[in-house]
């Protein structure tokens, strides 16, 4: 079975702030990793993804992650943290080494205070 | 544009009855996937479909049915027998060796 724990389930940075949210992993097998993002009373958004090769992911909006597989390991940073980025994130592992089945951690609020 | 659709953005339903939430999409994506989103539980797998006229039932399938009668299409009915139906309901797409799509959202208030 697959399991995803993001650590903290709001998280308050100040704006200019590094942001860091905490997400690890449990998969039997190599996992394909994503973060979406998420604004009120709308759909999930890819920020972006882990599938294989480079273990530094970029992705939109100046977020990058780090595929760790000794720590098992996908937490979501960016250096400096905008007003705009508040909303809530979510951590996801494919349990197949696809997209075709995703568990989701239980989501991670940031509060970006000016 | 393409993209995938949800309607109604809200929906109200009195104890009993049963509703139906509308997803299409036009990717042109084989996969498609019902979840059902509760504050702070992340997201649930209800039914997903990886082809048209096959679906497979999900971690919280009890109280859900579906249909895939075309590619673009995959309705989810929540019945009767579903106690708690009150939450935000999120469809997604996927094509092969692609990232899962969403779409908006329907919220379901059961009154």
């Amino acid at each position: 079975a697959q399991s995803v724990t993001q650590l903290g389930s709001h998280v308050s940075v100040s704006e200019g702030a590094l942001v860091l949210l905490r997400c690890n992993y449990s998969s039997s097998v190599p996992p394909y990793l994503f973060w979406y993002v998420q604004y009120p009373n709308q759909g999930l958004q890819l920020l972006l993804k882990y599938t294989t090769g480079a273990t530094l992911v970029k992705g939109i909006n100046g977020f990058e992650a780090e595929f760790k597989k000794s720590e098992t390991s996908f937490h979501l940073t960016k250096p400096s943290a905008h007003m705009s980025d508040a909303a809530e994130y979510f951590c996801a592992v494919s349990p197949s080494g696809s997209a075709r089945q995703l568990t989701f951690g239980s989501g991670t609020q940031l509060t970006v205070l000016p | 544009d393409g993209g995938i659709t949800q309607s109604p953005k809200y929906l109200f339903r009195k104890e009993g009855q049963n509703v139906t939430l509308s997803c299409e999409q036009n990717l042109n994506h084989d996969a498609m996937y019902w979840y059902r989103q509760d504050p702070g539980q992340g997201l649930r797998l209800i039914y997903y479909s990886q082809i048209v006229n096959d679906f497979q039932k999900g971690d919280i399938a009890e109280g859900y049915s579906v249909s895939r009668e075309k590619k673009e299409s995959f309705p989810l009915t929540v019945t009767s027998a579903q106690k708690n139906p009150t939450a935000f309901y999120l469809c997604a797409s996927r094509s092969t060796g692609s990232e899962q799509f969403f779409g908006p959202g329907t919220r379901l208030t059961v009154l």
